[in-house]
């Protein structure tokens, strides 16, 4: 399985700030994918991304909002945007295995907003 | 767009016993389904998995049943162990070729199995 990584691991922010989450894998892969986990709940898909063209946002979530980038095969970033508490969760990201079905994630980024 | 229930949400057990998680889906679509582990703290990670055209697959202390005719799948643990409790999550997911061939999964709520020594 690819290796990812995130940054930052953790932060507590302001509310009406911003904050940019990176994430990078070790190997190319297509798509990558956003994920939001709140405090004790599920996974809930934020958006998919692909390098070289926009990315692909699911109900609930606009681009206003959460801005993403993909610049290569191998990186991409999830900014949080004019943040409020109920932004409080943990971020992930997640890319397609080798045969194209499973996911692997990030190790996450806990977000507090203050 | 597909739903995905998992029950129950909290499982207690004594250690050696087994462990049973069902998860129900509504898209008659959908044609891989995972089941992922996450630890507290950590991520989730890929425990095992079934295509919809296979009824049942074996890892170790760990199964996976699917019927397609009623929409179901379940997870099941013999032998657990201390280091089986974690959130267990099922998900459902369809091939879109809107997105390139990736799967796109949707995660049912997740089961905190704790297991007692």
């Amino acid at each position: 399985s690819a290796v990812i990584s995130q940054k930052p691991s953790r932060d507590i922010c302001q509310r009406g700030t911003s904050l940019t989450i990176q994430c990078q894998v070790d190997s190319q892969v297509t798509m990558m994918f956003w994920y939001r986990q709140q405090p004790g709940q599920s996974l809930t898909l934020i958006a998919t991304a692909n390098q070289g063209s926009e990315a692909t946002y699911e109900s609930g979530f606009v681009i206003d909002k959460f801005p993403i980038s993909r610049p290569n095969l191998t990186f991409s970033t999830l900014t949080v945007s004019n943040m409020s508490p109920e932004d409080s969760s943990i971020y992930l990201c997640s890319v397609p295995g080798t045969g194209g079905a499973e996911q692997y994630f990030g190790p996450g980024t806990r977000l507090t907003v203050t | 767009g597909e739903n995905v229930e998992q029950h129950p949400s909290t499982l207690s057990v004594q250690e050696g016993d087994s462990a049973v998680i069902k998860c129900t889906y509504s898209d008659s679509a959908s044609n891989y389904f995972p089941w992922y582990k996450q630890e507290l703290g950590k991520r989730p990670q890929l425990i095992i998995d079934i295509r919809s055209n296979v009824g049942e697959k074996k890892d170790q202390r760990i199964a996976v049943t699917l019927n397609k005719t009623a929409k179901h799948f379940s997870l099941h643990i013999t032998e657990t162990q201390p280091e089986d409790s974690a959130v267990y999550f099922c998900a459902a997911s369809i091939n879109t070729s809107g997105s390139g061939g990736s799967y796109i999964p949707t995660f049912g709520r997740g089961t905190s199995l704790i297991v007692h020594p």
